[in-house]
């Protein structure tokens, strides 16, 4: 069975300062999709990012950023000078099949203050 | 607009009264699902449905319903909702092609007293 462990439930930083979202995955296969979703207070649900197995590349989208490390089973999320509307819950996710059913972590509750 | 859409966005009902959420996607997406949220517990499935006639149960399967009768709609019905049920539910639809993110819609907050 897929397990995501997010271990950070909740994180408050000031503005401008960076920080990591950790995303610790289990699954027994060899194929598989990981997500990044961020849930602001308006409640939807926001796609940030997908990458398979296969794609090991770090990737940076503005002031985002994504380290994958399948020797540690990781997909981390790091944002560089937060701001007061990166405020949200982030969800990393798993899934088996790139459409398929996802499995989801718990959460992590992120309060950037001005 | 690509998009999923929920209805109803808030209920306020009472243990026992049958209700149906309905979800609909104007993408042709053959994969659907339905996921609640809780706190602590991140999103779980419900039940998916690959295509039109085809559903199974996710991890949370209990006192839920789903029908597939038509490629665009996925309804939700709780047939005797109970306390537990209390919670925030996401439809989902994606294609079934490699390479594409699911796509969710506004949720639908769910209180049943």
């Amino acid at each position: 069975a897929q397990k995501v462990t997010q271990a950070q439930t909740e994180i408050s930083v000031v503005e401008k300062e960076d920080v990591t979202l950790d995303c610790v995955y289990e699954t027994r296969d060899t194929t598989y999709y990981l997500f990044w979703y961020k849930q602001p207070p308006s409640g939807e649900l926001v796609f940030l990012i997908r990458r398979n197995s296969f794609d090991e590349q770090n990737e940076i989208s503005g002031r985002y950023s994504w380290n994958f490390q399948k020797s540690t089973s990781s997909f981390n999320f790091t944002i560089t000078a937060s701001q007061v509307v990166d405020s949200a819950v982030y969800f990393c996710a798993l899934s088996l099949e790139s459409y398929g059913k996802l499995t989801f972590g718990q959460g992590t509750i992120l309060t950037v203050h001005p | 607009e690509a998009q999923v859409t929920q209805n109803p966005r808030y209920l306020i009902t009472v243990t026992g009264k049958k209700l149906t959420v309905t979800c609909s996607q104007n993408m042709n997406h053959e994969y659907m699902s339905w996921y609640r949220q809780d706190p602590g517990l991140g999103l779980r499935q419900i039940y998916y449905s690959m295509n039109v006639e085809v559903t199974d149960k996710g991890d949370v399967p209990e006192g839920y319903k789903v029908s597939r009768k038509e490629k665009r709609n996925f309804p939700l019905i709780l047939e005797s909702p109970s306390p537990n049920q209390t919670s925030l539910y996401f439809c989902a639809s994606s294609p079934r092609t490699s390479g594409r993110e699911q796509y969710f819609g506004p949720g639908t907050r769910l209180t049943v007293t």
